[in-house]
C-alpha cells in the first residue's frame, strides 16, 4: 500500500537550518509530483512547495522563497525539504503529499513537527 | 490571506445535511469565460482532517469521490463557488474541512482557511 513517512523534524533556533525527508513506498515515486504542506499549531493548512516528478520544476509559497528548497532523489524514493534561515513563524507540522493529475493530494504522510524557538 | 474563502464553522444535527462553501477570491485560481459568463474552476478538491491526524482526500475535480469515501459526501460548483455537502450527518463527521484549487499557471496550490464542522 502507498506510504509516505516523514522525518527530520525537531526543535531548532531561529536562523538555523533543518532538512526534512519523506520516504515513499508502495507506488512508482518517479512518476508523481510531490508537495510539502504545513500546519501551524491551531491553524489551517498551508501549501509550501511543489516539485515535479522529474525534479525539473519547483514552486514555493512566497513566504519561504529563497529560504526553503524542495528536492527529490527518485533512486531512493525520497522527497526532501531543506529549510534555512528558519523563523518562529515556520513552526508547524510538515506533511508530504502525493499529487494526482487532478491537482488533488491523494496520499499524505503522518507529518513531522518543526519548532523554531530560542 | 487565503485565496479561497470558507466559513469558519458550520454545525448540524445527526441525520441532517450541511453545506460548506468555498469561494475563489483570486483571479489566478480560475478562468473566467466571457463567452459563457462562467468560471473554469474544475480542479477543486476537499479534505477532511480530524484533530491530530493527517488530512484525507474526500472530493476531487469538484465532484468525484476517491474509492472508499461514502456517497454521503458530494461536491458541486456554481460560478466561482464550490461546495461540499454532507448528508446524513454522523458524529464521526465532526472535523475540519478544507478546499483547494490550483493556480491557473499550475505552479501552486491554494487552500481555503478551513471550516470546523460540529455535529450537535
Amino acid at each position: 500500500q502507498v506510504q509516505l513517512v516523514e522525518s527530520g523534524g525537531g526543535v531548532v533556533q531561529p536562523g538555523k537550518s533543518l532538512r526534512l525527508s519523506c520516504v515513499a513506498s508502495g507506488f512508482s515515486f518517479n512518476i508523481y509530483a510531490m508537495h510539502w504542506v504545513r500546519q501551524a499549531p491551531g491553524k489551517g493548512l498551508e501549501w509550501v512547495a511543489l516539485i515535479w516528478y522529474d525534479g525539473r520544476n519547483e514552486y514555493y509559497v512566497d513566504s519561504v522563497k529563497g529560504r526553503f528548497t524542495i528536492s527529490r532523489d527518485n533512486s531512493k524514493n525520497t522527497l526532501y525539504l531543506q529549510m534555512d534561515s528558519l523563523r518562529a513563524e515556520d513552526t508547524a507540522v510538515y506533511y508530504c503529499a502525493r499529487l494526482t493529475t487532478a491537482w488533488s493530494l491523494d496520499y499524505w504522510g503522518q507529518g513531522t513537527l518543526v519548532t523554531v524557538s530560542s | 490571506q487565503s485565496a479561497l474563502t470558507q466559513p469558519a464553522s458550520v454545525s448540524g444535527s445527526p441525520g441532517q445535511s450541511i453545506t460548506i462553501s468555498c469561494t475563489g477570491a483570486s483571479s489566478d485560481i480560475y478562468d473566467y469565460k466571457a463567452s459563457s459568463d462562467s468560471y473554469d474552476y474544475n480542479y477543486v478538491s476537499w479534505y477532511q482532517q480530524h484533530p491530530g491526524k493527517a488530512p484525507k482526500l474526500l472530493i476531487y475535480e469538484v465532484n468525484s469521490r476517491p474509492s472508499g469515501v461514502p456517497d454521503r459526501f458530494s461536491g458541486s460548483k456554481s460560478g466561482n463557488t464550490a461546495s461540499l455537502t454532507i448528508s446524513g450527518l454522523q458524529a464521526e463527521d465532526e472535523a475540519d474541512y478544507y478546499c483547494t484549487s490550483c493556480t491557473r499557471s499550475g505552479s501552486a496550490l491554494r487552500f481555503g482557511g478551513g471550516t470546523k464542522l460540529t455535529v450537535l
